[in-house]
């Protein structure tokens, strides 16, 4: 298994941007988190979905952030419009059958740079 | 809300020496406590996790301690290597409650 992947590993955009981060998630795993991490504020969990829906949003910062998932094997948080403080890294995770008691598999993450 | 709280932010240590990382929660209905190692430029992964029936859980070098009275938890990492040096994160979660991450450990492990 390759592991929970996302794209792209670095993005750079600018102020106002429209940004795009994806994943894909292990086959198999019912549910996805999406997390951010700064120095400031460590890992923070920004929305999971299980089983392709999405179950707590309450970490999303603001209504820039978007988050969908079409299918089991593809999720995608959009930011529109990014703004600087928006820099960080974003990991993408997944996890088989309840989330509280199983493993988390991460992702390598996407370093976004927003100028 | 921050639900888990841990320290020390970073933490430098002499190769052979013993870190220890601690972790503190607040919710009572959080019943597992697992650990995640992230080394630069990857992804976090699951190191060790404990539930709090037991009061210590060991794999190899790694042991959690957990107070379950106290609300905390603790990693030890005996005789410390350099290729311990990572970002240590505990976590805590319950079945009404995803899993939370404490701030994080940047750990060094001097040769």
């Amino acid at each position: 298994d390759a592991g929970v992947i996302q794209s792209p590993r670095h993005e750079v955009t600018e102020m106002g941007q429209e940004v795009t981060l994806r994943c894909k998630p292990i086959s198999g795993h019912d549910y996805l988190f999406w997390y951010r991490q700064t120095m400031m504020r460590g890992l923070e969990l920004l929305i999971y979905f299980n089983n392709n829906v999405p179950i707590d949003d309450s970490g999303m910062p603001e209504d820039r952030f978007s988050a969908k998932m079409p299918n089991a094997s593809f999720s995608t948080l959009k930011i529109q419009p990014s703004e600087p403080r928006d820099s960080a890294v974003y990991f993408c995770a997944s996890s088989p059958g309840l989330a509280a008691y199983n493993e988390q598999f991460f992702g390598p993450g996407t370093r976004l740079t927003v100028l | 809300q921050q639900q888990v709280k841990q320290s020390p932010q970073s933490l430098i240590v002499q190769k052979g020496g013993i870190s220890i990382i601690n972790c503190a929660y607040e919710n009572t209905a959080f019943d597992y406590f697992p650990w995640y190692q992230q080394f630069p430029g990857k992804g976090p992964a699951l190191l060790i996790a404990i539930r709090p029936d037991v009061s210590e859980k060991k794999e190899g070098r790694f042991t959690i301690s957990f107070n379950k009275s106290a609300k905390q938890f603790s990693l030890h990492i005996m005789d410390s290597q350099p290729g311990d040096s990572a970002t240590y994160f505990c976590a805590a979660s319950s079945l009404r409650n995803d899993m939370r991450f404490g701030a994080g450990t940047r750990l060094t492990v001097k040769p």
